[in-house]
């Protein structure tokens, strides 16, 4: 089944970090683009962070850069999300999403995770 | 950064029905646009990119128009699996990717 499943999600006081994990199946994960995306309660989608298919490119919304890193671990599967030095503004639930190319960058988004919830809160 | 607004907020529509949804640009974003259907708890779907190339299963009463700064999704016959938010997509402007605010189908 091709699938996209968030994990790490839940509620980690400002300054703290945390990490989300994006188990990818179905499909060849080693050959596409991954994108972190996230949506604030009541508000729009806000698109956070892009890894290319092998790593070699990474790009961040500035509201993020500096403290969230994307990585990812071909071999298993999985995209990772470092977030550090967070704030209250960055609660949000984050999905992880599969970018539209293949060895290209199409920047938009195929496939979709059902997105785990950050609560940044004292 | 292109702002991304779609209209209406609200749209009521009975089943059956065509429902039109506009997405404009603040700048000119070529074809490079995406819509996205997405319901309470789901995962977002891709309806459309290059903005009138149907993804891969989605049925032919979708369908997506226009260029430059002007956009429009059409649902053709709503069927009651339909009703959701859709949301656009910009995708000219990269990395600086943005999204409109949606548009609520509901029932009528």
């Amino acid at each position: 089944q091709v699938q996209l499943v968030e994990s790490g999600g839940g509620v980690v006081q400002p300054g703290r970090s945390l990490r989300l994990s994006c188990a990818a199946s179905g499909f060849t994960f080693s050959s596409y683009g991954m994108h972190w995306v996230r949506q604030a309660p009541g508000k729009g989608l806000e698109w956070v962070a892009l890894l290319s298919y092998d790593g070699s490119n990474r790009y961040y919304a500035d509201s993020v850069k500096g403290r969230f890193t994307i990585s990812r671990g071909n071999s298993k599967n999985t995209l990772y999300l470092q977030m550090n030095s967070l704030r209250a503004e960055d609660t949000a639930v984050y999905y992880c999403a599969k970018d539209g190319g293949g060895d290209y960058l199409a920047w938009y988004f195929d496939l979709w995770g059902r997105g785990t919830l950050v609560t940044v809160s004292s | 950064e292109i702002v991304m607004t779609q209209s209406p907020a609200t749209l009521s529509v009975s089943p059956g029905e065509r429902a039109t949804l506009s997405c404009r640009a603040s700048q000119s974003v070529s074809s490079n646009l995406a819509w996205y259907q997405q319901k309470v708890g789901q995962a977002p779907r891709l309806l459309i990119y290059g903005a009138s190339t149907r993804a891969t299963a989605i049925p032919a009463r979708f369908s997506g128009s226009g260029s430059g700064t002007e956009f429009t999704l059409t649902i053709s016959s709503l069927q009651s699996e339909d009703f959701a938010v859709y949301f656009c997509q910009q995708f000219n402007n990269w990395p600086l990717l943005t999204f409109g605010g949606g548009t609520k189908v509901e029932i009528k």
